[in-house]
């Protein structure tokens, strides 16, 4: 059973478009975060949210996290080629940072030109 | 700040050897350090959490005398995949966690490819 559920696996959208992804659990994370993957290389952090209900924008990139801190969302506005990679979501369940993180399969996001 | 690198890139062997990768934070001390593993197309599975001074913690369904971890120093992890096969081949990622904070750190990651 996939303790963090990552929507859409697949996404391929034209220049300029906007889309949503979203992570959903029935566990209730301490903090969540968002990575960026290269084919190859290591995943980047994009953001860090902790507080329910919290809102962060990182450019054309909104993140929320739930309430009740069991999910999240990417929001992406006027989507560009550069997007284009693995987008992560992976939460930390305990209050301690001493512990793995729980990755979601990933969004495959590319976008067209 | 907060970079991890790991070493090597890449490795190719044959079936049935060991390799060793080496995971470093070289910034920053990290009193622990993550061993996660990618196979193509999929996410990050956790595979063991390194502690330096102590003996791994390893997940359910890895193997703790296959995936050899040592944590010798706040900057250096190692992980020895040892009898290597191909159903070994994968991409291995680690992370450093930066003390104080509950932000995990990735390396660029290692793929190795047993023949």
């Amino acid at each position: 059973t996939q303790l963090l559920e990552q929507s859409p696996q697949f996404l391929s959208i034209q220049e300029g478009e906007n889309l949503t992804v979203y992570c959903n659990s029935s566990s209730v994370f301490s903090s969540l975060q968002w990575y960026r993957q290269e084919p190859g290389e290591g995943p980047v952090l994009l953001v860090t949210v902790v507080t329910g209900g919290e809102v962060k924008k990182l450019k054309r990139l909104t993140f929320q996290f739930g309430d009740a801190r069991k999910d999240s969302s990417l929001h992406i506005t006027a989507a560009q080629p550069g997007d284009t990679g693995l987008y992560l979501c992976a939460g930390l369940i305990t209050g301690g940072g001493a512990d793995g993180l729980t990755f979601g399969k990933g969004t495959h996001l590319i976008i067209q030109p | 700040g907060a970079v991890v690198s790991q070493h090597p890139s890449w490795v190719i062997c044959k079936s049935g050897t060991s390799v060793k990768i080496e995971c470093r934070s070289l910034d920053f001390q990290a009193t622990t350090m993550f061993w996660y593993r990618q196979f193509p197309k999929q996410s990050l599975m956790l595979m063991a959490t390194s502690n330096e001074g102590s003996k791994a913690t390893y997940e359910q369904g890895v193997e703790k005398d296959k995936f050899l971890i040592n944590h010798a120093s706040l900057t250096l992890s190692t992980l020895t995949v040892t009898s290597a096969h191909p159903e070994d081949s994968s991409f291995y990622i680690c992370s450093a966690l930066l003390a104080g904070a509950d932000t995990q750190y990735f390396g660029p990651g290692t793929r190795l490819t047993v023949l």
